[in-house]
């Protein structure tokens, strides 16, 4: 079975400051994990995802995300926040092992960036 | 990519009546899928349609309640049938695109639904 993780219901952040998003996965092959963004009134837009490689990977908007296999993790994080970065985030994982597998959303993160 | 629109973006409507979502995909795709988000939230899995066959229903939908159609590879419909309070949430199409390393998901921008 495959789960995912988001410990944090809100997130807030003065802005220009760094923000960091967490997100721990569990599957039973390898993972292939995402992250999404939801603005209010409007559906769920892709950030960025994580197959293979470099365990850092950047995506929309300046974010970024670390992989992280020991520590079954997959933190978003962006170096300097704007208030337009104020959303709801999701982070998503599938088996890639498993060809029945399905995307798992976690319960989402509410991120608030102050001006 | 894929651009999805859905139809309507908004609906109130009365207990006991059923209300059909609308969904267009602007590229064939095999595989759609309809999520529910319940206020404050995430994202739950109803259903999974593929053109020409019936649509695949997870743990605790059914067809009776959100029948699905599927006519062809660029179109579904989701039905939320004899609806009560409890079925507002927003209602999200979804494509899959690509092969199995390179699948990427999209999301349409959301049915709203609330019922009184």
């Amino acid at each position: 079975a495959q789960s995912v993780a988001q410990p944090e219901d809100q997130v807030n952040v003065a802005e220009g400051n760094p923000l960091t998003v967490k997100c721990t996965y569990s599957v039973s092959g390898n993972p292939y994990l995402f992250w999404y963004v939801q603005y209010p009134n409007r559906g769920l837009q892709f950030l960025l995802k994580y197959i293979t490689g470099d365990n850092l990977v950047k995506g929309s908007y300046g974010f970024e995300a670390e992989f992280n296999k020991s520590q079954t993790s997959f933190h978003l994080k962006k170096p300097s926040a704007l208030v337009s970065d104020s959303a709801l985030y999701f982070c998503a994982v599938r088996d890639l092992d498993s060809s029945a597998s399905k995307i798992i959303f976690g319960s989402g993160t509410r991120l608030s960036i102050r001006p | 990519s894929a651009v999805i629109s859905q139809k309507p973006s908004r609906d109130i409507c009365q207990r006991g009546t059923s209300l059909t979502i609308q969904c267009q995909v602007d590229s064939q795709v095999t595989m759609m899928f309809w999520y529910r988000q319940q206020p404050g939230q995430s994202l739950t899995l109803i259903a999974t349609a593929n053109q020409g066959s019936e649509a695949t229903y997870e743990s605790g939908f059914v067809i009776d309640k959100f029948p699905i159609s599927r006519p062809n590879l660029t179109f579904s419909t989701l039905t939320v049938s004899n609806m009560s309070p409890e079925d507002s949430s927003i209602y999200l199409c979804s494509v899959e695109t690509g092969t199995v390393l390179t699948n990427e998901q999209f999301f349409g921008p959301g049915t709203r639904l609330t019922v009184l």
